[in-house]
């Protein structure tokens, strides 16, 4: 089925350690997003990539990193995790005239 | 800087009541403005996708109303089932920076 992958589902970390979300879409899309969403603050924008070969930030890029690696793949990197990073990370995909279409997140605990 | 505000933050209702959401946002230079649903525990599922050129969009239940010069887009789901108790976001597309902004969402319960 089409739509936006993301590993690992549910991670928990220690304060210091690293790690990459991966995100993988099958629309063809050229855009595709990193988004965290937080109780009480909704959701926000970390990093975005318009097309292939190009990355943004946006409103909260602080502690991340991003890989796009292809069309199809856009990695999310804690280098050093930290407790305020605790959150749903969701990744999204957009194509013009298309809705933006959201994979399932990924729930990081970071202790 | 683009700011969309959804009101109100909760919703009770009897099943069977009409659900009217609102949504307003401040710049109305927008690309598109998207209304999504969100579950407990899951990620985000689209609901309707209104252009910046059209005044409205409909599925089924749903019709989502889009006033640009107001800054404001209505979310009207019919004859509401407890299957519709969910949250709704709304999110305004710019194409001058290309991304979405976020409403803080509507949490709607529909009692059977």
């Amino acid at each position: 089925n089409a739509g936006v992958t993301q590993t690992p589902k549910f991670q928990v970390l220690k304060t210091g350690q690293s790690m990459t979300l991966q995100c993988a879409q099958d629309m063809n899309h050229n855009s595709m997003y990193w988004y965290r969403q937080d109780p009480g603050m909704g959701l926000r924008l970390i990093y975005y990539s318009a097309s292939e070969g190009t990355t943004d930030k946006g409103e909260v890029p602080n502690g991340y990193n991003v890989s796009r690696l292809n069309k199809r793949e856009f990695s999310l990197r804690l280098e050093s995790a930290a407790p305020s990073q605790t959150s749903v990370y969701f990744c999204a995909c957009w194509g013009r005239q298309q809705p933006q279409h959201f994979g399932d997140g990924t729930r990081l605990s970071i202790l | 800087k683009q700011e969309v505000t959804q009101i109100p933050a909760a919703l009770s209702v009897p099943e069977g009541e009409n659900l009217v959401l609102n949504c307003s946002f401040t710049d109305s230079a927008i690309y598109n403005l998207q209304w999504f649903r969100q579950d407990p525990g899951k990620g985000l599922t689209s609901l309707l996708l209104i252009q910046s050129s059209q005044r409205e969009q409909t599925s089924g239940r749903l019709n989502a109303s889009l006033d640009k010069s107001s800054g404001r887009s209505t979310l009207y789901i019919a004859a509401s089932q407890p299957g519709d108790s969910a949250t709704y976001l709304c999110a305004v597309f710019k194409a001058a920076g290309n991304k979405l902004t976020f409403g803080g969402g509507t949490r709607v319960l529909v009692k059977p």
